[in-house]
Parts: structure tokens; sequence; C-alpha cells
């Protein structure tokens, strides 16, 4: 069935350092890849999608490449802020399924 | 903006109570999720609806049920609450097809004494 790994957490990083937080998949086919941000005590929120094979996906500063040689949609980001401390949660959909697979989620600590 | 809306975003109720938790959608979506989030343990399903009056178990339904009864409606019901169904509770909807992804509520963190 699919899965969905993703680093454990927490990431600590301080304030302008570049972020990679590593997801990677298992699926047959084509599926859509997805990244979410959760901020403390609120729900996840949508923050890129790639529908397909080397497609990027941006939002915030954030991108993702959707990389089917190597099953991996890695979040970068260049410099990162206080704010952007969350937990991040990497899923995968399919055109034929109504659930999303989640991993397990990585939480970001950025310090000043 | 579309939004999913749960009810309460604080709630704390005793054990052994009946407890709802209420969301809707206002995006005409077909699919509704319940999940509940606890520390290490991920997002786990607990109960989703792909249309109206049709439930479906997830994977972890055992002490909760669930009513859709209107399309933009999906009800969590914890029949006799109890402390281990203290968690954060989370609402979602989406397209029928989850390559569309899914839009989350904010949440209800539900503490259970």
């Amino acid at each position: 069935g699919d899965s969905v790994t993703q680093m454990e957490g927490p990431v600590t990083l301080s304030e302008e350092a570049f972020l990679t937080i590593n997801c990677t998949y298992t699926a047959t086919g084509y599926p859509s890849l997805f990244w979410y941000v959760q901020y403390p005590g609120e729900g996840l929120q949508l923050l890129l999608k790639a529908t397909k094979a080397d497609d990027k996906g941006s939002n915030k500063g954030f991108e993702a490449t959707y990389r089917k040689e190597t099953t991996s949609f890695h979040l970068e980001k260049g410099s990162v802020q206080v704010s952007d401390s969350a937990v991040y949660f990497c899923a995968l959909g399919r055109n034929a399924g109504n659930m999303l697979t989640f991993g397990g989620g990585t939480r970001l600590m950025v310090k000043p | 903006d579309v939004k999913v809306t749960q009810s309460s975003r604080y709630l704390v109720k005793r054990t052994g109570e009946k407890v709802f938790l209420e969301c809707v959608q206002d995006m005409d979506h077909e699919n509704m999720f319940w999940y509940r989030q606890d520390p290490g343990l991920g997002l786990r399903l607990i109960y989703f609806s792909y249309d109206v009056k049709m439930k479906e178990k997830g994977d972890i339904p055992e002490g909760y049920s669930v009513s859709r009864e209107k399309k933009e409606r999906f009800s969590l019901i914890l029949e006799s609450a109890s402390t281990n169904q203290t968690s954060m509770y989370l609402c979602a909807s989406s397209l029928p097809h989850s390559n569309y992804g899914y839009t989350f509520g904010s949440g209800t963190r539900l503490t259970v004494v």
C-alpha cells in the first residue's frame, strides 16, 4: 500500500538558516504530493502541492520538487524565520482514492 | 474564502458524558473526515464519509460514531467520553478524489476529566 516517510524531528535551526525536510513515498502510479503546515494550536493548512513528476510546488518561500526517480518530495526554504516554527506534514493522494496518506509530521523550531 | 468550521476550539467534558463535535464545510465537498492527533502518534483517521448518510470506519473507530444528515455537516459523537479520548480532533473535507487534497478545520481541543 501507499506510505509516506518523513525525517524525524524536531529540527532546530537558527533564524535565516537553510531548511530541508525530507519526504519519501511508496506508491504505484502517479500520485499527487502535498506539504501541509500546522501552527501551534491550529489545524493543518495546505502549503504547496505538485501533481506530476518534475513539478515544483512553491509558496511563502518554501519549495518542493516532485522527483519520481527518487520517489521524494523534499521541502526546502532558503532562509527560515521564527514564524516558520510549526509541524510540517508530507502527504500523497490518488486520482482513484478518497484518502490522503500522511507522513508522521516533522516539528520545526526556529530560534532567533 | 472557503472554509471548514469546527464548532468549538476548546471543550472540557466529564467522563461518561455524550459529546458532539460539529464540522461544517461550505465548499460542496463530497468527502468529509474526522482525525485525532496525539503527540508522537501523528494523524489517525476515526471515520470518513463520502456522501450524505454514508460512513466508513477509519483506523480507530472504537468509542466513536458519526452522523452525516446533510452534505455540509459531519458530526463526531463520543457516546460515553473517557479520559483516553482527550485529544485534538481535526475535521477535513475534500472533493471525491484525494489528489485534490483536503481542507482542514482549525481543530477542537477536547479534554475529558
